[in-house]
């Protein structure tokens, strides 16, 4: 069955870029999501079908996958950007998460 | 476009409940429907999905046989029955909506989330 592997964590300052990464068996044919969760509030898509944003999440946030890994950016990161992220991705018969990246802005 | 959970609660182990999610804002019947868990301190993980007819659902290994999703379009509802609950279940618990319609595309609405507490 698919497994999802991503960093624990990733850190980051202010203004840079960070990259998220995902790795599973063959990850670049399937489509893959990315989720921000921050404590006490719901779970955010923030990437859709590899690298289409929901036209509420800015620009800042891109996603790519190819080959075994799916990769999430966030471009000039901000505070506010601190959180964990989830990729996941459809098998054909279940939802498979990632195990989640906690994002540090320092 | 919202989704609001509910049903959660406390309840001993080898108990049972019954959450709901009602749905506005959307063409509910078209919509394959997801149940989320996320407990303490952990990571998300998914628990099932069902299709936009009821017709066919999917479940994660681990929870087979003692959680069944279902729904009913008339009244724009998901549901989640978990049976023998034991402490592991303790969790937030999430449905969500597949985004255009297909599992492929990942989970867009989300609602706020309803706890379930397994304890004695």
């Amino acid at each position: 069955s698919l497994e999802l592997t991503q960093p624990p964590s990733v850190s980051v300052p202010p203004g840079q870029t960070v990259s998220i990464t995902c790795s599973g068996n063959q990850l670049g044919e399937k489509y893959i999501s990315w989720y921000q969760l921050r404590p006490g509030q719901s779970p955010l898509m923030v990437i859709h079908q590899d690298d289409k944003r929901p036209s509420e999440i800015p620009a800042r946030f891109s996603g790519s996958n190819s080959g075994n890994t799916a990769t999430l950016t966030i471009s000039g990161t901000q505070a506010l950007d601190e959180a964990d992220y989830f990729c996941q991705a459809w098998d054909g018969t279940t939802v498979v998460f990632g195990g989640g990246t906690k994002l540090t802005v320092l | 476009v919202q989704l609001v959970e509910s049903g959660g609660g406390l309840v001993q182990p080898g108990g049972s409940l019954r959450l709901s999610c009602a749905a506005s804002g959307f063409t509910f019947s078209t919509s394959w429907m997801t149940w989320v868990r996320q407990a303490p301190g952990r990571g998300l993980e998914w628990v099932a999905n069902i299709k936009p007819e009821g017709e066919k659902t999917y479940y994660v290994d681990s929870l087979k046989g003692r959680f069944t999703i279902s729904r009913d379009n008339a009244k724009k509802s998901v549901f989640l029955q978990l049976n023998s609950l034991r402490v592991e279940d303790t969790a937030v618990y999430y449905c969500a909506r597949q985004y255009s319609s297909s599992p492929h595309y990942g989970m867009d609405v989300w609602g706020q989330g309803t706890t379930v507490t397994v304890s004695s």
